[in-house]
């Protein structure tokens, strides 16, 4: 069974460019989210992909983007990038799509490293 | 996304001593407290998930207590090895579907 899988490992960027970062849940996971972490810090939410649609959000701006396909895959998408993005990207899938799951654990992909110069 | 405090930042344990640390969060509109363990170069992975104030979770040498009033969580390491070695992060929910990290506490087993 494979888990949660994310691509590519590695990537650098320089400023103003734009990424996309790729997840594949795990089997018979439907939900994905996302989540940045910056050195010293603990995983900060991005947002979370259900039905192929961003469900919530956290605190980050406009130029994160995703997107979820049919098969539950996603993508993130940052435009215009900064220094301060430089960060590790983890996806995370769960199987519980509708509200009310009280034991929704996440199971986490062993992330991309994004560099930006 | 919620204030969540986890102390120490980092401790080391002698194999075989026990150890415990904290993890802090709002108490208000708790739902669910998860913790995961992440080991250098892997996943994070998943290691509780408690809901109830006065839970009590076990995994081998690993259990955790949750205080849902005074908002916080214990987690403890009995006898602890080498493998044992990782970061711990804990992660209260809210009553939406956002997990909000702590820092971690990351913890060296010296053989």
């Amino acid at each position: 069974d494979a888990g949660v899988t994310q691509s590519p490992t590695h990537l650098i960027k320089t400023r103003g460019q734009q990424v996309t970062l790729r997840c594949s849940p795990k089997s018979g996971h439907d939900t994905v989210s996302w989540y940045q972490q910056a050195l010293g810090q603990g995983p900060q939410f991005i947002f979370q992909y259900y039905e192929e649609e961003e469900r919530q959000r956290g605190n980050f701006p406009d130029r994160f983007s995703g997107h979820q396909f049919p098969n539950y895959s996603s993508e993130l998408n940052v435009n215009a990038l900064l220094l301060g993005d430089s960060a590790l990207y983890l996806c995370a899938s769960s199987a519980k799509g509708k509200q009310g799951g009280t034991s929704d654990t996440q199971y986490f992909g062993p992330g991309t490293r994004l560099t930006v110069l | 996304i919620l204030n969540v405090e986890q102390s120490p930042q980092s401790l080391h344990v002698q194999e075989g001593d026990s150890t415990n640390f904290t993890c802090s969060f709002p108490s208000s509109n708790f739902y669910a407290l998860h913790w995961y363990r992440w080991e250098t170069a892997k996943s994070p992975e998943a290691l509780f998930v408690m809901t109830l104030n006065g839970d009590e979770k076990k995994k081998g040498r690993i259990s955790a207590t949750l205080n849902t009033k005074e908002g916080y969580s214990y987690l403890y390491i009995k006898g602890s090895q080498p493998e044992d070695s990782a970061t711990y992060l804990c992660a209260p929910r809210s009553n939406d579907y956002k997990l909000s990290f702590g820092a971690g506490t990351t913890v060296t087993v010296r053989a």
